[in-house]
């Protein structure tokens, strides 16, 4: 069935620090890969998103790639910061959400 | 701003109990969605409805049943609640674009 896996599953690093987060699906007609992000007890927030029609999008500091050749995108954190701890989860679809098991990232001052 | 509630934050039942779960969403939105979560494991779709009568089964429906009797209301019901369902409970909702919005979550513990 379709899948989506999601590394690793816990990330620290230090602030300034980069956090890359990777995924793979199984599903070759997904054409949407969104990342939400989850603050303790606080639900979860879209934060970036990408088609399949595109290979790269960044904002601000956060950045999402896609090689849909592989079936795996990423999401990369730049000069990261605390507020940025949170659990990040993946998702892929074609006509319903997948989501990936999550990453807990640890940003420590 | 795009607002789903859901009908408590906190709710204890007991096994065997018949447990509603209610998701109300203000944007018109055509689909909606039920997840739980659970550590380790990620958001698992048990529900999802794309109009108004209709559902379909997603990953884990067994236990589980829905109703859909307008538009804006999608509620999540536990025929005899057992204590593997204890969990987090996530009410998502979306429009014609991908982009789902989610509820503040339920936390069901089952006694």
């Amino acid at each position: 069935g379709e899948n989506v896996e999601q590394h690793p599953s816990t990330l620290s690093v230090q602030e300034g620090d980069s956090a890359v987060i990777k995924c793979t699906y199984s599903d070759s007609a997904s054409n949407y890969f969104p990342w939400y992000k989850q603050e303790l007890g606080k639900r979860p927030q879209l934060i970036i998103d990408i088609r399949s029609n595109v290979g790269e999008k960044k904002d601000q500091r956060i950045a999402v790639t896609l090689n849909k050749t592989a079936k795996h995108f990423s999401l990369h954190i730049t000069e990261t910061q605390p507020e940025d701890s949170a659990v990040y989860f993946c998702a892929a679809t074609y006509n319903k959400l997948i989501f990936g098991a999550g990453t807990r990232l640890a940003v420590h001052p | 701003d795009v607002k789903v509630t859901q009908s408590s934050r906190y709710l204890v039942k007991r096994t065997g109990e018949k447990v509603f779960l209610e998701c109300v969403q203000d944007m018109d939105h055509e689909n909606m969605f039920w997840y739980r979560q659970d550590p380790g494991l990620g958001l698992r779709l048990i529900y999802f409805s794309y109009d108004v009568k209709m559902k379909e089964k997603g990953d884990i429906p067994e236990g589980y049943s829905v109703s859909r009797e307008k538009k804006e209301r999608f509620s999540l019901i536990l025929e005899s609640a057992s204590t593997n369902q204890t969990s987090m409970y996530l009410c998502a909702s979306r429009s014609t674009t991908p982009g789902q919005y989610f509820g503040p979550g339920t936390r069901l513990t089952v006694l």
